[in-house]
C-alpha cells in the first residue's frame, strides 16, 4: 500500500464520454497532483491542488478539470473523450523534502 | 527556470555489471532532487531522494547517487545489475521547499541482458 490511493485502476469508455478519476492522497499531505503517462507524450504533469486550491497548471487541456476537497481527496474530470486521451493517470501527494509519492494510477482506455 | 535531461534514453547492460543512468538539471533554486523507477504497467516509486543532506544518497535495492553542484549532475548507479532493475527511470528535480515546479526527465529504459 503506497499511501496514496488510485480509483479505478482500470477504466474503458467511449469516445465523447465524461469520466471522474477518484485520488485520496496520503495522510497528512496537502498537496496533490495530476500526472497523465502515454506512449507518445511520456509523463506530464498536469495540476497541482494545495490545501484545496490550484497551486500550479502544467498540460492540463481545457476538457479536463480538476478538484480538491475539505477532505483533502481530489477527482479529475475527463470530458469530451478523444481516442488519444487513452492514458495512464497518475495522482501524487507530497510533503517538503519527503518526494512525492505516486498512486498506482487509473488506466483509462477511450474506445 | 528548472529543467532535467537524462543523457541517454535507453541503457543496456548486462547482469552483475554496474549500471550508470546520468541526469543534469537545472534549477535557479536550491533544488531537491529524486530519482523514481516505474516498472512495467506499475506505479512511480521513489528510489532515493536528495534534499541539501549529505551529497551521496543511498537508495533502496543497491541504488545510489551523488549530487555534484560543480557539474550540476545527480547520476544514478549500483554496483551490479539485477534482471529485476529493468524498468523506466525517471529523474526529477523540485524547487527548494516548494512542490510549486517538479519536474520530470523525459526518463531512461533500464535493460538487463541475462
Amino acid at each position: 500500500d503506497s499511501g496514496v490511493t488510485q480509483t479505478p485502476k482500470h477504466l474503458i469508455t467511449a469516445t465523447g464520454q465524461r469520466v471522474t478519476l477518484r485520488c485520496s492522497p496520503r495522510s497528512g499531505d496537502l498537496s496533490v497532483y495530476w500526472y497523465q503517462q502515454s506512449l507518445d507524450q511520456g509523463l506530464q504533469f498536469l495540476i497541482q491542488y494545495y490545501n484545496g486550491e490550484e497551486r500550479a497548471k502544467g498540460n492540463i487541456l481545457e476538457r479536463f478539470s480538476a478538484q480538491q476537497f475539505p477532505d483533502l481527496h481530489s477527482e479529475l474530470n475527463l470530458s469530451s473523450l478523444e481516442l488519444g486521451d487513452s492514458a495512464l493517470y497518475f495522482c501524487a501527494s507530497s510533503v517538503v523534502s519527503q518526494g512525492i509519492l505516486f498512486g498506482q494510477g487509473t488506466r483509462l482506455t477511450v474506445v | 527556470a528548472q529543467s532535467v535531461t537524462q543523457l541517454d534514453s535507453h541503457v543496456s547492460v548486462s547482469e552483475g555489471t554496474p549500471v550508470l543512468l546520468r541526469c543534469n538539471y537545472s534549477s535557479s533554486y536550491s533544488p531537491s532532487l529524486f530519482w523514481y523507477v516505474q516498472h512495467p504497467n506499475k506505479g512511480l516509486q521513489l528510489l532515493l531522494k536528495y534534499t541539501s543532506a549529505a551529497t551521496l544518497v543511498k537508495g533502496i535495492n543497491g541504488f545510489e547517487a551523488e549530487f555534484k553542484k560543480s557539474e550540476t549532475s545527480f547520476h544514478l548507479t549500483k554496483p551490479s545489475a539485477h534482471m529485476s532493475d529493468a524498468a523506466e527511470y525517471f529523474c526529477v528535480v523540485s524547487g527548494g521547499t516548494s512542490y510549486d515546479k517538479v519536474i520530470f526527465g523525459p526518463g531512461t529504459s533500464l535493460s538487463v541482458i541475462p
